[in-house]
C-alpha cells in the first residue's frame, strides 16, 4: 500500500458545485496533515492544515478520520479559479518527513 | 520579498554536462528540501537538510550532490546529466520537518 493515495481524477464539475476529495494514508502514527494546491506549471502552495477536530476556511473544509486513516477536502460553491491539482500531504517515516500524494486534478467548468 | 528563491528558472543543457541549481530562503526556517517533479507530475523528495545537516537522502543517484553552506541556502549540483534528469526541481523550506513547507518557483531542467 502506498504511503499516501489519492484519486488522480480529473474531476470535471460545473461552477457552483460542491466537490470532495479523499486521501488515504498508511502510517497510523502520522501526526501532521495538509492540503496543498498546485496550479499548472507553478509551485505547490499550502491551502490548509488539517486538524483532528476538522477545520474550515471560507468555502474549504478539511476533515481527518484517524480510525479509517483518511483526510478529506470539501470545496463548496466551486469557482473557475479553483481549477488546479490538490495534493494531500502526510507526515510519515516516524514524523521526520512529509510525503506528498500524487494529486487530484480539479477542472471547474462554466 | 521572495520567501524561497531558486535560480535559474530554466536550464537547458546537453547530456553529460554538470550543472548547479541554487536555493535561498529568507523565512528563518531551519529545514530545507529538494524535490523532483517529473512529467507525470509526481512530487518526490530527494534531500532534506536541517541546520546544514543532511537528514533525508531518498535513494538518489550519487550524481546529485546537495550542499548547504548555511541554513538559509541549499544548492544542488548534478554531474553527468542524463535524459531522465529532465524534470522540474523544487526547493522548499519549513520551520521543522513536520511543518508546512514553502516552495520556490521551480527550476525547469531540460536535457538535450
Amino acid at each position: 500500500r502506498k504511503e499516501v493515495e489519492q484519486d488522480p481524477g480529473p474531476f470535471n464539475v460545473p461552477e457552483g458545485a460542491t466537490v470532495a476529495f479523499n486521501c488515504t494514508y498508511s502510517n497510523s502514527a502520522s501526526q501532521s496533515f495538509f492540503w496543498y494546491r498546485q496550479d499548472c506549471r507553478k509551485e505547490p502552495k499550502l491551502l490548509m492544515s488539517v486538524y483532528s477536530s476538522g477545520n474550515e476556511d471560507g468555502r474549504f473544509t478539511a476533515q481527518l478520520n484517524r480510525a479509517s486513516q483518511y483526510i478529506s477536502l470539501l470545496i463548496r460553491d466551486s469557482k473557475l479559479s479553483d481549477s488546479a491539482t490538490y495534493l494531500c500531504v502526510v507526515s510519515t517515516g516516524g514524523g521526520n518527513k512529509l510525503t506528498f500524494g500524487t494529486g487530484t486534478q480539479l477542472k471547474v467548468e462554466l | 520579498d521572495t520567501a524561497v528563491s531558486q535560480t535559474p528558472k530554466y536550464l537547458v543543457t546537453q547530456m553529460g554536462n554538470d550543472k548547479s541549481i541554487k536555493c535561498e530562503q529568507n523565512l528563518g526556517h531551519d529545514t530545507m528540501y529538494w524535490y523532483k517533479q517529473d512529467s507525470k507530475k509526481f512530487l518526490k523528495i530527494m534531500f532534506s537538510y536541517n541546520n546544514k545537516e543532511l537528514i533525508i537522502n531518498e535513494t538518489v543517484p550519487n550524481r546529485f550532490s546537495p550542499k548547504s553552506p548555511d541554513k538559509a541556502h541549499l544548492n544542488l549540483h548534478i554531474n553527468s546529466l542524463e535524459l531522465g534528469d529532465s524534470a522540474v526541481y523544487f526547493c522548499a523550506s519549513s520551520h521543522t520537518v513536520d511543518q508546512p513547507q514553502h516552495f520556490g518557483d521551480g527550476t525547469r531542467l531540460s536535457i538535450l
